[in-house]
């Protein structure tokens, strides 16, 4: 069966520092990967999208970027955080089947909070 | 507009209670919809995928109008178990990203 892995679980981190969040997923091959935040009291929001190693596409400009090295490692990165970064981080999984896509599959998520 | 609307909720019912979620999509080429529910602090879990021509999973039943671009979730027989928030969760014309409604909270008391 697939897993999907998100670490770390929270995080606290000073403005101005960098981030790394890593995302993981088992039991799979070249699945879609995304990278979505989710603001308290709101919905979620798409950040990357990923079809395959060294393909990203952003949603939305920003100070994050993502990286995906290998098949199923998605990383979410930013080098100066700001406090409008704080927020619920969900890696999600799914297959690609054809022209669309099947259920997206969540991670455990990252609590980031940027004080 | 937003891409996905949901009822602003919250919705308060008895145990035991029928409770109805409505949700409308702007976008008309849209091919896949979902209902997650997602507890407080945790990540969004599939509910059930949401078909044409309605299907129904236990004490949940999902219809779908295209012609109105609506969704809606009903849920009978109402558990403390089903407090939660739903999301009604629609797929874009791109097919490689979903997009999500803000939810719906749902308390289910004793």
């Amino acid at each position: 069966s697939q897993t999907i892995h998100q670490w770390p679980a929270t995080l606290v981190q000073p403005v101005g520092s960098p981030l790394s969040l890593e995302c993981t997923v088992e039991g799979t091959s070249n699945p879609n990967l995304y990278w979505y935040r989710q603001a308290a009291g709101r919905g979620l929001q798409l950040l990357f999208y990923s079809v395959g190693i060294g393909q990203i596409s952003s949603e939305v400009p920003q100070n994050l970027s993502a990286s995906r090295p290998q098949d199923r490692q998605f990383i979410l990165s930013s080098k100066k955080l700001l406090l409008s970064d704080s927020g619920f981080y969900l890696c999600a999984w799914s297959v690609q089947k054809g022209n669309s896509t099947d259920t997206q599959y969540f991670g455990p998520g990252t609590r980031l909070t940027v004080l | 507009r937003k891409e996905v609307e949901q009822d602003p909720g919250p919705f308060n019912v008895p145990e035991g209670a029928t409770v109805a979620f409505n949700c409308t999509y702007s976008n008309s080429a849209s091919q896949s919809f979902f209902w997650y529910r997602q507890d407080c602090r945790k990540e969004p879990k599939l509910l059930m995928s949401v078909y044409s021509s309605g299907n129904e999973d236990g004490r949940f039943t999902a219809q779908l109008n295209r012609a109105s671009q609506y969704i809606s979730l009903l849920i009978r027989d109402s558990k403390l178990s089903d407090s939660a928030t739903y999301l009604c969760v629609v797929n874009t014309a791109n097919n490689n990203d979903m997009r999500f409604g803000a939810g719906t909270r749902l308390t289910v008391k004793p």
